[in-house]
């Protein structure tokens, strides 16, 4: 069945810097994939998405570029904020439809000042 | 603008306890879903119920049980609970059936079980 695999964090990075967190997952086909976001002390929200291969979902200053080659779905920003900070969730489709998702271990990113 | 509603968001029970976690969306979705979320792990889906009047398990059902009661409510129950059970849950929803789409998630509900 599908899979997905994210890398562990915690990651603490300085205002401004240069955020990646990586992701690599293992499908039947090419099902669209997903980052969620959760701030403190709410639920997951969508932040991007991209439905095909190639294509780069993006919002917030966030991008992430599905790669058939290399199976992966990094998330990237080029300048972080301290209200960046949240747990952020690689997600793809479990086998078997219904829009049921497999969501990664999550990674937590801190942001100083 | 209420979204999706859980309740309760905080529960202690004692091992063997019963209870009721209670989910409603105003948002007219087809899908609702309830998924556990344990440090390390990320979310796992216990039970899903892909429209009114049907249900069907998760990844991790051993233990719970569920009830469409209506297109709004999704209820998750612990007939008899045991500590590996102490996790955060999150009821989502979602207008969609078939894959790709969004879901719409709930604030959590946080139970201990000593």
């Amino acid at each position: 069945g599908n899979s997905v695999t994210q890398m562990e964090g915690p990651v603490t990075l300085s205002e401004e810097a240069f955020l990646t967190i990586n992701c690599t997952y293992t499908a039947t086909g090419y099902p669209s994939l997903f980052w969620y976001v959760q701030y403190p002390g709410e639920g997951l929200q969508l932040l991007l998405k991209a439905t095909k291969a190639d294509d780069k979902g993006s919002n917030k200053g966030f991008e992430a570029t599905y790669r058939k080659e290399t199976t992966s779905f990094h998330l990237e920003k080029g300048s972080v904020q301290v209200s960046d900070s949240a747990v952020y969730f690689c997600a793809l489709p479990l086998s078997g439809g219904y829009n049921k998702l497999i969501f990664g271990a999550g990674t937590r990113l801190a942001v100083h000042p | 603008n209420a979204g999706v509603t859980q309740t309760p968001k905080f529960q202690v029970l004692k091992t063997g306890q019963s209870m009721t976690l209670q989910c409603a969306q105003d948002m007219n979705h087809n899908s609702m879903y309830w998924y556990r979320q344990d440090p390390g792990m990320g979310l796992r889906l216990i039970y899903y119920s892909a429209s009114e009047g049907t249900t069907d398990k998760g990844e991790v059902p051993n233990g719970y049980n569920v009830s469409r009661l209506n297109k709004r409510e999704f209820s998750l129950r612990l007939e008899s609970a045991a500590p590996s059970q102490t996790s955060v849950y999150f009821c989502a929803s979602s207008p969609w059936t078939g894959g790709g789409g969004e879901l719409f998630f709930g604030e959590g509900s946080r139970l201990t079980v000593l």
